[in-house]
């Protein structure tokens, strides 16, 4: 049974980071492409950043480039995702996603001062 | 980037009854579309894929269609379960892009 379990959320201020982690199992999870989703209070998905299954390409939406950085250890069946500068905006459930098929339950990230 | 018009937002519906839910894209995508239904609890789930292709054990009374930029999802006989919130994605190209949501709520 493929399982996601997302860790690392939690409460911080304007202008800090956070790095979120996602332990796969269930799956040979060197083989898949990754993805991190998230979504604000009350509002739809949206999808954030893409890893390949051996790290060679990533892609992110323009609202976190140059600010998120999504990564992997296939040795440990872990995604993470690395926030900085974090703004109010970013306070979401942030999900990870096995090539868009299967979902965590997420994890919550709450940016306020 | 790819825009997803999804209608409509709500949608009343009774049980048994057959509903369709319209995901028109800014652009062709070449069937690189699924369906996403998200419970009260957050748990998200994906019914179809590609389209037309129905998930391993999602019920058949769920079904896809469509094609360049207009596609569906249609639920012939809606049971208790069903009631619930429905997202289209686009993977055809970066970024991905979700529809805004259907909100399916019982009338």
């Amino acid at each position: 049974e493929v399982q996601l379990v997302e860790s690392g959320g939690g409460l911080v201020k304007p202008g800090s980071s956070l790095k979120l982690s996602c332990v796969a199992s269930g799956f040979t999870f060197s083989s898949y492409g990754m993805h991190w989703i998230r979504q604000a209070p009350k509002k739809g998905l949206e999808w954030i950043a893409l890893i390949y299954y051996d790290s060679s390409n990533k892609y992110y939406a323009d609202s976190v480039k140059g600010r998120f950085t999504i990564s992997r250890d296939n040795s440990k069946n872990t995604l993470y995702l690395e926030m900085n500068s974090l703004r109010s905006e970013d306070t979401a459930m942030y999900y990870c996603a096995k090539g868009f098929a299967y979902w965590g339950q997420g994890t919550l990230v709450t940016v306020s001062s | 980037d790819i825009q997803l018009t999804q209608s409509p937002s709500t949608l009343p519906a009774s049980l048994g009854e057959r509903v369709t839910i319209s995901c028109r894209a800014s652009q062709s995508i070449s069937n690189s579309l699924n369906w996403y239904q998200q419970k009260p609890d957050g748990t998200v789930k994906r019914l179809i894929y590609s389209t037309s292709t129905l998930e391993s054990g999602v019920p058949s009374r769920f079904s896809g269609s469509g094609s360049g930029t207009d596609y569906s999802l249609s639920i012939s006989s809606l049971e208790s379960e069903d009631f619930a919130m429905y997202y289209c994605l686009q993977y055809a190209t970066y970024p991905y892009t979700f529809g805004a949501g259907t909100k399916l709520e019982l009338k």
